[in-house]
């Protein structure tokens, strides 16, 4: 079964500052990896998509299929940025599920 | 506003009641996904449907249900409602069958007492 972890619910950082959001998925096929922000009060938005690794609000996700792991970074933190992050996995090919299969979500607060 | 709508936006019930909780999907997209919200459990797929069929099926209970409509809206039936039920309910949508990425409406927040 699919699993994605992301080890800190909680995660403070300085503006500025580098943030990196951890997340590790179990799935023994290829899976497509997804993070969403959820800033408060509104609608899951998605931030990034491994497979068109595009870079937005200045953040990058490099899926690392030795590790497992696609964790999402930028270099300098925003306090705009302070939100919950989700890290999803969609299996990929074969029938064409659409299951997305969330992490428990990280809440990343910036501070000034 | 051509995103994905939800309706209602809030819910408060009492335990053994039925509600219904509707979506309408993005202009053009054809598959309907429902989630659950909730502390405990995080964020849980429900249910897929893709042109009005059921396609995939997560941790769904057996006292709710869902259809998709021919003009593609979504509505998921919770009935005998528990405390437990008490959740945000989200409604996503997308254009295929479900390797694309899930467009997501605002919730519907449900709360049982």
């Amino acid at each position: 079964a699919q699993r994605v972890t992301q080890p800190e619910k909680l995660l403070s950082v300085f503006k500025g500052a580098p943030v990196e959001l951890k997340c590790n998925y179990s799935y023994s096929g290829s899976p497509e990896l997804f993070w969403y922000v959820q800033y408060s009060r509104q609608r899951l938005q998605l931030l990034l998509r491994h497979i068109s690794r595009e870079s937005i609000k200045g953040f990058t996700a490099d899926l690392n299929k030795g590790e497992t792991s696609f964790h999402l970074k930028k270099p300098f933190a925003q306090e705009e940025d302070s939100a919950m992050y989700y890290c999803a996995c969609l299996r990929a090919g074969g029938t064409s599920y659409g299951k997305l299969t969330f992490g428990q979500g990280t809440i990343l607060t910036v501070h000034p | 506003d051509s995103g994905v709508t939800q309706t209602p936006k809030h819910l408060i019930t009492a335990t053994g009641q039925r509600v219904t909780l509707r979506c309408s999907p993005r202009s053009g997209d054809l598959s309907v996904y429902w989630y659950q919200q909730s502390l405990d459990q995080g964020l849980q797929f429900l249910i897929q449907y893709y042109n009005g069929e059921e396609r995939a099926k997560g941790n769904i209970l057996e006292r709710f249900s869902a259809q998709q409509f021919p003009d593609l809206h979504s509505e998921l039936n919770l009935s005998s409602l528990e405390l437990g039920d008490s959740a945000l309910y989200f409604c996503a949508s997308s254009v295929g069958r479900g390797q694309e990425t899930q467009y997501f409406g605002p919730g519907t927040r449900l709360l049982v007492l």
